[in-house]
């Protein structure tokens, strides 16, 4: 099993929709996660990290359930500037991140 | 005032030959990182290293060797070039502590002749 696993998509949804999306991850020893966002054939961006409370800023809100080894971001009323694809990542620190090969989102005029 | 920067963007070669692509950070971070993005968009850690300590990816060739001439800059070199090389190669940079987000440079292509 992949440590981190993430549906490729694509999710088109329609402009001002909410859509969520998921990532499960095995070897739950790891303790930070996040998600990035990477356009195309530009580099992954931090779009925020994850926390156990979980966390939101603006339009986004990202939670993480240890119990069920996954993690999910919401975006609220979405703008086409969020196509993009989602990275989710576990680890950190010295090992580096452990990606999610991504999921591809696609808003819709 | 990029914080991570790559060089080059671009990078053509042909097999068999030796290259090096140059990574700096002006962050103040103190652990770096190189990960390599294949064709199916997998990203992948292949080093991460600061003064202390160099963790090495198992799966990564020897001929992919990171050099740091100070805290600022890892540098990736690598020898032989072969087919398989061609990728996006990203560097990134974080405080160390598993906790701390990682800021990425915005990639070297890699095409392999």
């Amino acid at each position: 099993r992949k440590e981190v696993e993430q549906d490729p998509g694509p999710f088109n949804v329609p402009e001002g929709a909410t859509v969520a999306f998921n990532c499960t991850y095995s070897n739950s020893a790891s303790q930070s996660f996040f998600w990035y966002r990477q356009d195309c054939r530009k580099e992954p961006k931090l779009l925020m990290s994850v926390y156990s409370s979980g966390n939101e800023d603006g339009r986004f809100t990202a939670q993480l359930n240890r119990a069920s080894q996954y993690i999910s971001l919401l975006i609220r009323d979405s703008k086409l500037s969020d196509s993009a694809t989602y990275l989710c990542a576990k680890g950190g620190g010295a090992d580096g991140l452990t990606f999610g090969k991504g999921t591809h989102l696609i808003i819709q005029p | 005032d990029t914080a991570v920067s790559q060089t080059p963007k671009y990078l053509v070669t042909q097999m068999g030959n030796d290259k090096s692509i140059k990574c700096e950070q002006n962050l103040g971070h103190d652990t770096m990182y190189w990960y390599k993005q294949d064709s199916k968009k997998f990203l992948k850690i292949m080093f991460s290293y600061n003064n202390k300590e160099l963790i090495i990816n198992e799966t990564v060739p020897n001929r992919f060797s990171p050099k740091s001439p100070d805290k600022a800059h890892l540098n990736l070199h690598i020898n032989s070039l072969e087919l398989g090389d061609s990728a996006v190669y990203f560097c990134a940079s974080s405080f160390t502590g598993g906790n701390q987000p990682q800021h990425f440079g915005d990639g070297t292509r890699l095409s392999i002749l």
